[in-house]
């Protein structure tokens, strides 16, 4: 079965830090996502891409980069951590854009 | 741009009774509909997804889904409800190859005995 692990399920950082999220999934997916979970906002994208060294903004991107080196590995970047930023981030996979999405089991980061 | 609404935030239903949800998607083209669902500390499961076909899709747990285009609609329905269909629902869009998958806000189904 898919696996998309994200490295870390709790982290908690200081205002100002930069915060790296880590993303590996093991199925050879094309797209990649990441996505941060709000109450009563659901899911909002952040970035994804659709191959290595592609990246393309979402609707929220503002204070976040990305960075996809190799296939596998998709990585969330804050530059310099906000207090709004603390959130649920959720990252995924998908082989296509029609086909399911795979989801981590997500990072509660804590900015503080 | 792809958009999705989720008009009800909260619904309660009795176990037993049927369930509809909600969500209306705006996207230029045809779309690719999906229904997620997230139980609580679980992460999410896809229930059933349309990109083709026939406008009824069935999927996993008894649900169904049909898709109107006409209203631009996505409802997911359930003819009985049990107690462990309680969980977070999101309705997401997504388009062509290349491009991204956007999710609703979500609805809360609460069941009650």
């Amino acid at each position: 079965d898919v696996k998309v692990t994200q490295s870390s399920r709790y982290l908690v950082k200081r205002t100002g830090e930069k915060v790296f999220l880590e993303c590996v999934q093991d199925m050879d997916h094309e797209n990649m996502f990441w996505y941060r979970q709000d109450p009563g906002l659901g899911l909002r994208l952040i970035y994804f891409s659709y191959d290595v060294k592609m990246k393309e903004k979402g609707d929220i991107p503002e204070g976040y980069s990305v960075s996809r080196e190799k296939k596998e590995r998709f990585s969330l970047i804050l530059e310099s951590a906000s207090t709004n930023q603390t959130s649920m981030y959720l990252c995924a996979s998908s082989l296509t854009t029609d086909e399911k999405l795979f989801f981590g089991s997500g990072t509660q980061l804590s900015v503080l | 741009a792809q958009s999705v609404t989720q008009p009800d935030i909260h619904i309660t239903v009795s176990e037993g009774a049927s369930l509809e949800l909600r969500c209306n998607y705006s996207y230029g083209a045809t779309p690719y509909l999906f229904w997620y669902v997230q139980s609580p500390g679980q992460g999410l499961q896809l229930l059933l997804k349309y990109f083709s076909g026939d406008t009824l899709v069935q999927g996993i747990k008894g649900f169904e889904a049909e898709f109107k285009r006409s209203q631009s609609s996505f409802n997911l329905r359930k003819p009985s409800v049990h107690w462990s269909d309680a969980a977070e629902y999101f309705c997401a869009v997504g388009a062509a190859s290349y491009d991204k998958v956007i999710f609703g806000p979500g609805t809360s189904l609460s069941v009650i005995p």
